[in-house]
This record gives structure tokens, C-alpha cells and sequence, in this order.
């Protein structure tokens, strides 16, 4: 049972342009979300966060946006770089469950 | 410079046999987490610790086995036991389990030929 899902294994937008990447998740009880990105045989590096408190948070070029009602979020990156393209996850963890749960991963590549 | 380090970063070891992968950190965190990558897949969680001594199964602890006697080291064997051990593993730190930012080292890539 796959608790928090990316739909999309990639994703590929020109240089310039907004990248949004989605996640779902089904446990009601996750309360704060991240957003890791990864090259290939490297370990994951923290983008942003948000908890369930906030709809939105900004860091930079990263805005992670959360709908609570909809158990979705989103990662908005503008304007997007070359050096963006990379796998991203998306993870939660919440309640008494200290875990993070990750999705499988949107591999975005940003085109020149 | 605070981090976490694994090591090695490739690693090759023949069937049957017990290997140990090392993770250090000096970022004085108290948590410390051993997870699993394949291919398309999203990271599963092994084992983690939240305290020097004390350590609980993940998802997947079946044939991996681990030892927190140090609060900066978190040692992963996989054991012989592990049916499918090739594969990316990576360690992670925070200050506490729970609301808090997971921070990661670079991976080992392990190849069980």
C-alpha cells in the first residue's frame, strides 16, 4: 500500500519555464512533507519543507504548496535550470510514526 | 564541516558472505537511519536509532542487522540472510525523530556477485 505517491516518473520542461512536480498521499495522519532532490549515485539533498499548518512555503526559486482537503502537494521551481534536472521525491511523515514515507520519484530534466 | 560520511562508496562482496557498511556523522544528531534504494523505487526505511543503544527494525530489517554504540556511528551489516542485497544504501541524520529534517550521506552502491 503505497501511502504517498508521484504519478509522473519524469517530467521534462525547457529552461525558463515553471517545473510543478506532484505528490498524493492517503494517511490523513502525516502531518509535515519534504522535498528531496537526487543525482544519480549521490545521496538525496533537502529542498523544502512544509507542515501541515501552512498551504504554502517559498524558498528561493522552491515553493511547495499543500492541500490539505485534496492530501496533495506540489513543488513549483521558477524559473527552471539545466541544473535542476534530477530525480525528485517527495516524503511525509506524521502522528506517532516518526518514518518518513517516500514516493518513488519524478525524474525532471530541464532542457537548454 | 559537519556531514555525514559513508564508506566505501562501491562495494563488491561474493554470495554468502557478511558484509558492513559505515556511517559517521558530525552533526551531533541524535537519530540516525539506515534506508534501502532500487531502481525506480522510493527509499524503504531498514533500521533506525534515536539513541546511543537503542535501535528499532524499519520496513525491510529482515537479513540486515545494526549497532548504535556510538552517537556518531551507525554501522549496517547485511547479513547472508538478506535474499536481494545489491543495492544502493544510504544513511541518514536528524536531531530527533519526528518533525524534522532527515539529512543524508552519499550512498554505498553494494554488488553482491
Amino acid at each position: 500500500d503505497q501511502q504517498v505517491k508521484q504519478n509522473s516518473p519524469s517530467l521534462s520542461v525547457q529552461e525558463g519555464r515553471i517545473s510543478i512536480l506532484n505528490c498524493d498521499y492517503t494517511n490523513s495522519m502525516f502531518d509535515y512533507f519534504l522535498w528531496y532532490k537526487k543525482y544519480p549515485a549521490e545521496g538525496p539533498t533537502f529542498l523544502i519543507s512544509i507542515s501541515s499548518i501552512k498551504d504554502k512555503n517559498e524558498d528561493g526559486r522552491f515553493t511547495v504548496f499543500l492541500n490539505k482537503s485534496a492530501k496533495h502537494l506540489s513543488l513549483h521551481i521558477v524559473p527552471s535550470q539545466p541544473g535542476d534536472s534530477a530525480v525528485y521525491f517527495c516524503a511525509a511523515s506524521g502522528g506517532s510514526n516518526y518514518k518518513l514515507t517516500f514516493g518513488k520519484g519524478t525524474l525532471l530534466t530541464v532542457n537548454p | 564541516d559537519g556531514g555525514i560520511t559513508q564508506s566505501p562508496k562501491y562495494l563488491f562482496r561474493k554470495e554468502g558472505q557478511n558484509v558492513t557498511l559505515s556511517c559517521e556523522q558530525n552533526l551531533n544528531h541524535d537519530a540516525m537511519y539506515w534506508y534501502r534504494q532500487d531502481p525506480g523505487q522510493g527509499l524503504r526505511l531498514i533500521y533506525y536509532s534515536q539513541i546511543v543503544n537503542d535501535f528499532q527494525k524499519g520496513d525491510i530489517a529482515e537479513g540486515y542487522s545494526v549497532s548504535r554504540e556510538k552517537k556518531e556511528s551507525f554501522p549496517l551489516t547485511v547479513t547472508s540472510a538478506q535474499k536481494n542485497p545489491t543495492a544502493f544504501y544510504l544513511c541518514a541524520s536528524s536531531t530527533w525523530t519526528g518533525a524534522d529534517t532527515q539529512y543524508f550521506g552519499p550512498g554505498t552502491r553494494l554488488t553482491v556477485l
